[in-house]
């Protein structure tokens, strides 16, 4: 079965703390996202990757950066973390060329910054 | 870009009835269309898709529909169970050959025992 880890289910944060949410794959799989997920607001794209060192950004990318040095694993950065990014983080993976867009979620990481 | 539009945002029915949710999109090019299941704790699972060339596709007792020419798909649930009690998001991707999906805004399913 693909496996995606989110490294951290919950963290508790300051503000203007820095924060990594590291993410791992094992299925080889050319994409990696960062979603965001809040109440009545669905899933939203912050960045996505379709290989090493590669990014693109999301529908909300302000205040977030990643970083791609491997294949398998994904970090989303938050440089200077504030209230509003209070919220559930979610990992996904998938391949570039499959006959679906299967996207393999991970279980999540909530973030709560005070 | 793409717009997608999920209702309703929730959803009771009492154990055996059916369910459905329904989704819109704007982006005409889009042609393929998820749906995933969020149980409590975890991540979004993939549970039926259907691409832009077909009408309707069945798996056990969920079925997705699509009409193109109104723009909108629906998911239909049978038989419910209380396992069925979860999120469910639909997805679209802004045109074709893109897997930057723009999601719904997710249904609460409760299944009433």
């Amino acid at each position: 079965d693909v496996k995606v880890t989110q490294s951290s289910r919950y963290l508790v944060k300051r503000t203007g703390e820095k924060v990594f949410l590291e993410c791992v794959q094992d299925m080889d799989h050319e994409n990696m996202f960062w979603y965001r997920q809040d109440p009545g607001l669905g899933l939203r794209l912050i960045y996505f990757s379709y290989d090493v060192k590669m990014k693109e950004k999301g529908d909300i990318p302000e205040g977030y950066s990643v970083s791609r040095e491997k294949k398998e694993r994904f970090s989303l950065i938050l440089e200077s973390a504030s209230t509003n990014q209070t919220s559930m983080y979610l990992c996904a993976s998938s391949f570039r060329l499959a006959d679906t867009g299967e996207l393999f979620f991970g279980e999540g990481s909530r973030l709560t910054v005070l | 870009g793409e717009n997608v539009e999920q209702h309703p945002s929730t959803l009771s029915v009492q154990e055996g009835d059916s369910a459905v949710i329904k989704c819109t999109y704007s982006d005409s090019a889009s042609n393929y269309f998820p749906w995933y299941k969020q149980e409590l704790g975890k991540g979004p699972q993939l549970i039926i898709d259907i691409r832009s060339n077909v009408g309707e596709k069945k798996d056990q007792r969920i079925a997705v529909t699509l009409n193109k020419t109104a723009k909108h798909f629906s998911l239909h649930i049978t038989e419910t169970q209380p396992e069925d009690s979860a999120v469910y998001f639909c997805a679209a991707p802004p045109g074709s050959g893109t897997y930057k999906y723009i999601f719904g805004t997710g249904t609460r399913l409760k299944v009433l025992a």
